[in-house]
C-alpha cells in the first residue's frame, strides 16, 4: 500500500523568507503523480503544484518549486519569498495514472505553515 | 457554478441520528472521492467512486457509513446513528479521468458536530 509522510507537523518562516516541507513517500510503482495541495482556514484545498514521476525536472509554479528525488522517493515543496497569505496547512499526496488502476489519492497528514510579519 | 458544491456547509446533529452530507461534482468529471479530516489532521480517506466501476470502499471505517452516486453525477454519504467521534470535516473531491489532468478539486465541505 501507498503511504505518504510528513514528518513536520509544524513549520515557521519569516515573510520573504524561504522555507521548505518536507514529504517522502512509499511505493513500488514506476509512474505516478505528487501533488502538494494548500488548505487555508477557509478549508478549501488548493492545489499549489504538480510533479509527474517520468519527469525528471523539477516542477515550478512561480513562488512554489518542488525538489523531486525519485529514488530517494522523497518531494520537497520550497517556498520563496514567503508572503502572509501562504500561511496555511499544506499536504503533499499521491496517485498512480489511471490506466494503472482505479485508486484514490493518498495524503500525508498534513504541515501547518506560520508565516511571521 | 464551476466548482465542487457541497452541503449543508455546517451540520449539528445529536448522536443517534442520521445525518445525509450531499456532493454536487463538477460537471463531467468521472471521479469523485469522500474523504474525512479530523480536528487539525490529515486527509482520511472514506470512499472512491470512478465511473461505472464498482465503489471503493475500502476506507469506510464502519456500516454505519455508506455512499451512493446518482447517475454518475451527485453523491450522498450518510451516517447513521452518529457518535461524537464521527464529528468532523466532511472533504468531496471530483477529477476527470481522461488525460494527463489528474487534478482533483475539493468543494469546501461540511463540519459536522455530533452533540
Amino acid at each position: 500500500a501507498q503511504t505518504v509522510t510528513q514528518s513536520q507537523p509544524e513549520m515557521s518562516v519569516q515573510e520573504a523568507e524561504t522555507v521548505t516541507l518536507s514529504c517522502t513517500y512509499d511505493t513500488s510503482e514506476s509512474d505516478y503523480y505528487l501533488f502538494w495541495y494548500k488548505q487555508p482556514p477557509s478549508r478549501q484545498m488548493i492545489l499549489v503544484i504538480r510533479q509527474e514521476a517520468y519527469k525528471q525536472q523539477n516542477a515550478t509554479e512561480n513562488r512554489f518549486s518542488v525538489n523531486f528525488q525519485k529514488a530517494a522517493k522523497s518531494f520537497s515543496l520550497k517556498i520563496s519569498d514567503s508572503q502572509l497569505g501562504d500561511a496555511a496547512m499544506y499536504f503533499c499526496a499521491y496517485r498512480i495514472p489511471w490506466n494503472s488502476g482505479n485508486t484514490p489519492l493518498v495524503f500525508g497528514k498534513g504541515t501547518r505553515l506560520s508565516v511571521i510579519a | 457554478g464551476a466548482g465542487v458544491s457541497q452541503s449543508p456547509s455546517n451540520k449539528v446533529t445529536e448522536k443517534g441520528k442520521d445525518v445525509e452530507l450531499r456532493c454536487d461534482p463538477i460537471s463531467g468529471h468521472t471521479a469523485l472521492y469522500w474523504y474525512r479530516q479530523s480536528l487539525g489532521q490529515g486527509l482520511e480517506f472514506l470512499i472512491y467512486f470512478q465511473g461505472n466501476s464498482a465503489p471503493d470502499k475500502s476506507g469506510l471505517p464502519s456500516d454505519r457509513f455508506s455512499a451512493e452516486r446518482t447517475g454518475g453525477s451527485v453523491s450522498t454519504l450518510t451516517i447513521q446513528r452518529t457518535q461524537q467521534e464521527d464529528s468532523a470535516v466532511y472533504l468531496c473531491a471530483s477529477s476527470r479521468r481522461q488525460g494527463s489532468n489528474t487534478e482533483a478539486f475539493f468543494g469546501q465541505g461540511t463540519r459536522l458536530t455530533v452533540v
